[in-house]
């Protein structure tokens, strides 16, 4: 069964700071997207990667894939009251239907003006 | 352009009892998804639909399954409620007859109680 880990679970930090969450896998996958999702709505695509080592940067969001394309990181650099949320990471499997995506429990962020 | 929406938004059911819930695909994109969301838990894929036909399925029973129609909106039905289907059950749209890229879009989600 191909898991998706995420840690931490749960991050509380104050306005300003800056974060890293984690996303890893023992599973090779053909790309891995990261999305957030607030309370009482669906989960929005934030970005996909693709590319083993590739980096992608989204204002104050930096998303690492890496290199085995097993895992991958999004760091957050001074974080806002607005950013908070639930983190998901997903990954789609090699041969996969479309729109068939693994993913792991999510890091909930809570940032605190 | 519309987005991809969802009815109902919540419902409480009692066990034993069955549900169909519905789902407009985003404006252009004939494939579907279903998830189901527990609570602290990350979606699960149910199953996927593709040009009216059933095109994957995850790890849930035969009392889960769907329909897609020809203007590509989608209904899921649960037969014989369990409290453990309490969950929100969220439908996603793409663009399909490509690879999986991932980049789904998500209805808000039907939240569904079953007591």
């Amino acid at each position: 069964t191909q898991l998706l880990e995420q840690s931490p679970q749960f991050l509380s930090i104050q306005e300003g700071e800056n974060l890293t969450v984690y996303c890893n896998s023992s599973s090779v996958f053909s790309s891995l997207q990261w999305y957030r999702q607030e309370p009482g709505e669906g989960p929005v695509l934030l970005v996909t990667v693709v590319t083993g080592g590739e980096v992608k940067k989204l204002k104050r969001l930096t998303f690492q894939f890496g290199d085995a394309r097993k895992d991958s990181s999004l760091h957050i650099t001074a974080a806002q009251p607005g950013d908070t949320g639930l983190y998901l990471c997903a990954g789609a499997r090699y041969g996969g239907s479309q729109g068939n995506l693994i993913f792991g429990k999510g890091t909930k962020l809570s940032v605190k003006p | 352009e519309t987005g991809v929406t969802q009815s109902p938004t919540h419902l409480i059911k009692t066990r034993g009892q069955q549900v169909t819930l519905r789902c407009s695909s985003q404006s252009g994109h004939n494939t579907v998804s279903w998830y189901q969301q527990a609570l602290g838990q990350g979606p699960q894929f149910i199953f996927q639909y593709y040009r009216e036909e059933e095109n994957g399925r995850g790890n849930f029973p035969p009392r889960f399954s769907g329909l897609q129609f020809p203007n590509y909106s989608s209904e899921l039905n649960v037969n014989a409620l369990e409290l453990d289907d309490s969950a929100l059950y969220l439908c996603a749209s793409c663009p399909g007859g490509g690879r999986n890229t991932g980049e789904l879009f998500f209805g808000e989600g039907s939240r569904l109680t079953v007591l």
